[in-house]
């Protein structure tokens, strides 16, 4: 099972501002997902985007996936306060098993 | 929203001494997933069981770990003689499906162990 590679490690920001993060992976997907963790909390699924989506929205959240360039982005827009958190990107293969594997996130700090 | 419930929430226990955690899945998931977090690193993945036998396990879940899913809802891990390195926050997940078939893993709030 591959990881995600995220950028950048930390992320500070006004609330209301955009935040974007980004994925980078090494082999061919069936999907990608991006989860949130808050702090001392469980992951929390954000969005699954299959090989062959470009683009999925949900809500204030926009994913993108280029699997020409291996990599994924997220962005949060209008961000809030509770927006804090940990973002993880989990590339998924076909042949690696059910786990999924995770790199070291994106800490996003929004500051009221 | 059905939920992945993990209790207890905290657990301290001496060194040497044996742990249970426990996990309620989501009732209609077949897969099952242990996952731990020492403080300020990766979520690390430990262990998925699917079928009432595991399916998956890292090198960190060595013999002093078990699985089992001893009834219908119960997911539970189990360290035989804790270590102080053990000191972690256990995750445990659960999904529908295998996640290769874009299903995602729904995630507890996890049990903190502290081994003193």
């Amino acid at each position: 099972s591959q990881q995600g590679e995220e950028d950048p490690q930390a992320l500070s920001i006004q609330e209301g501002e955009n935040a974007t993060m980004n994925c980078s992976y090494k082999t061919s997907i069936n999907n990608l997902q991006w989860y949130r963790q808050n702090s001392g909390r469980g992951l929390v699924h954000l969005i699954l985007i299959r090989s062959n989506e470009r683009e999925k929205h949900s809500g204030r959240l926009r994913v993108t996936l280029d699997t020409s360039k291996k990599s994924s982005s997220l962005l949060i827009t209008a961000s809030r306060a509770a927006d804090t958190a940990s973002y993880f990107c989990a590339p998924r293969t076909g042949t690696a098993g059910n786990k999924l594997t995770f790199g070291g996130g994106t800490r996003v700090l929004v500051k009221p | 929203e059905p939920e992945v419930t993990q209790t207890p929430s905290h657990q301290v226990t001496q060194m040497g001494q044996e742990v249970i955690l426990r996990c309620v899945p989501i009732s209609n998931h077949l897969y099952f997933y242990w996952y731990r977090q020492i403080l300020g690193q990766k979520v690390e993945f430990l262990v998925s069981f699917y079928n009432n036998e595991i399916s998956e396990k890292s090198e960190i879940f060595d013999d002093q770990f078990s699985v089992e899913r001893p009834d219908g809802s119960n997911f539970t891990l189990k360290i035989r003689s804790t270590k102080l390195e053990d000191s972690a926050m256990y995750f445990c997940a659960s999904s529908d499906r295998p996640s290769s078939y874009n299903s995602p893993l729904h995630f507890g709030n996890g049990t903190r162990l502290t081994v003193t």
